[in-house]
């Protein structure tokens, strides 16, 4: 199993741009999330998935965009990209809700908005 | 929405002694607490948890504690190591996954 995989590990992008990162696991989780990690603030949640066709918002929705249209993957969108965007940003799968359940991330996506 | 803070920030131990890392929380229907380790470069991985109706958990060199009553919990390393040397970071499960700011362990030789 390659576990939970993204795509790209590094992008820059200038204000205004838009983006898809790429998020996809192979170990049929229903449940899958995205997270930002910011210097001192450890991760925030941005938006989340119970299943495909399913999904909410987190703590920081604002800017970015998600689609489930199958249970293996979960692309984040950015579509202005803003300098406040710019963070390291992990996608994470678990078999259910979250709660009781192992939450695997991935290796991450370094995202630098100029 | 729920709170968490975690202490200390950064914790420098020598090898062979214990690091205790602290985590308080605010929603008392929070039931669930894992603890993550972060390599460098890497995504957080779970190396322990603790659901609400239990007190203590251990898993060879680490442990963990809950209070819930005064809404903390701790994480304990003993027998540090350098290969423990990471960022650990708590997380409190209420309705989602609430994360604390993280403390960089190092374990000198």
């Amino acid at each position: 199993n390659a576990g939970v995989t993204q795509t790209p590990k590094f992008q820059v992008l200038k204000t205004g741009q838009s983006m898809t990162l790429q998020c996809a696991q192979d170990m049929n989780h229903e449940y899958m999330s995205w997270y930002r990690q910011d210097p001192g603030m450890g991760l925030r949640l941005i938006h989340y998935s119970v299943g495909a066709g399913i999904t909410d918002q987190g703590e920081v929705p604002n800017g970015y965009n998600v689609s489930r249209s199958t249970t293996e993957d979960f692309p984040l969108r950015l579509l202005s990209a803003a300098p406040s965007q710019t963070s390291v940003y992990f996608c994470a799968s678990s078999y259910s809700t979250g709660r009781y359940n192992e939450q695997f991330f991935g290796p991450g996506t370094r995202l630098t908005v100029l | 929405g729920e709170n968490v803070e975690q202490h200390p920030s950064t914790l420098s131990v020598q090898e062979g002694d214990s690091a205790v890392i602290k985590c308080t929380y605010s929603d008392s229907a929070s039931n669930y607490f894992p603890w993550y380790k972060q390599e460098l470069g890497k995504g957080p991985q779970l190396i322990i948890d603790i659901r609400s109706n239990v007190g203590e958990k251990k898993d060879q060199r680490i442990a963990v504690t809950l209070n819930k009553t005064a809404k903390h919990f701790s994480l304990h390393i003993t027998e540090t190591q350098p290969e423990d040397s990471a960022v650990y970071f708590c997380a409190v499960y209420g309705q989602n996954f609430v994360f604390g700011p993280g403390t960089r362990l190092s374990a000198l030789p």
